[in-house]
């Protein structure tokens, strides 16, 4: 069976400082592809950033980073600079090439405080 | 632009009504998928189509029913045998998974939110 695991519901900090958000998954599967998304009150949802399970090398976008521990099956989101605009529910998702879905956490609210 | 659209984002059902959500793309993608949102649980999958007139159960397919007749549209019916039908929907679509795929990334609507008086 397919999980993805978000051990934080809710998660807090400072304008400026950096944050990281956990996720782990279960999955007998090699070739495989993780992401982040994010939810902001407007409730769209917006890829953060993704992850090939085939590539060693960790994912950036900007200020965000990915640590992607295969071994481990843990796949944790970095958030440098904390801004305003990044209060919202992430969640982290999986899908693995031969299937035909998406596998999601069930999120953690990050709240960012001033 | 291209991109995802849903239709209506408030939907108010009264007890006992099928209600049918709009969902079109015009992103060329092949698969589109229909999520069911509560508070806690995260996105659970009611439906998925990979190809026009053919469509999967998801998760939670009870008391639900999609149809796809364009590529363009994927409608999902919330009918009167779904027993707790509030909650937030959203739709998706992706081009097939594969290793050449798009980065395999879902993209999403702007949602439904559903509530039965």
């Amino acid at each position: 069976a397919q999980t993805v695991t978000q051990s934080q519901p809710e998660m807090s900090v400072q304008e400026a400082e950096t944050v990281t958000l956990s996720c782990t998954y279960d999955t007998s599967e090699s070739d495989y592809y993780l992401f982040w998304y994010k939810q902001p009150p407007s409730r769209q949802m917006i890829l953060v950033i993704r992850q090939e399970a085939y590539k060693q090398q960790n994912a950036t976008e900007n200020r965000f980073s990915v640590n992607f521990q295969k071994a481990a099956k843990s796949f944790s989101l970095k958030i440098s600079d904390s801004q305003l605009g990044d209060a919202a529910m992430y969640f982290c998702a999986y899908m693995y090439l031969t299937g035909n879905q998406f596998y999601f956490g069930t999120g953690t609210s990050l709240t960012v405080i001033p | 632009d291209g991109g995802i659209t849903q239709s209506p984002k408030y939907l108010f059902r009264k007890e006992g009504q099928n209600v049918t959500l709009s969902c079109e793309q015009n992103l060329n993608h092949d698969a589109m998928y229909w999520y069911r949102q509560d508070p806690g649980q995260g996105l659970r999958l009611i439906y998925y189509s990979q190809i026009v007139n053919d469509f999967q159960k998801g998760d939670i397919a009870e008391g639900y029913s999609v149809s796809r007749e364009k590529k363009e549209s994927f409608p999902l019916t919330v009918t009167s045998a779904q027993k707790n039908p509030t909650a937030f929907y959203l739709c998706a679509s992706s081009t097939l998974p594969g290793r050449h795929s798009s980065y395999n990334e879902q993209f999403f609507g702007p949602g439904t939110r559903l509530t039965v008086l």
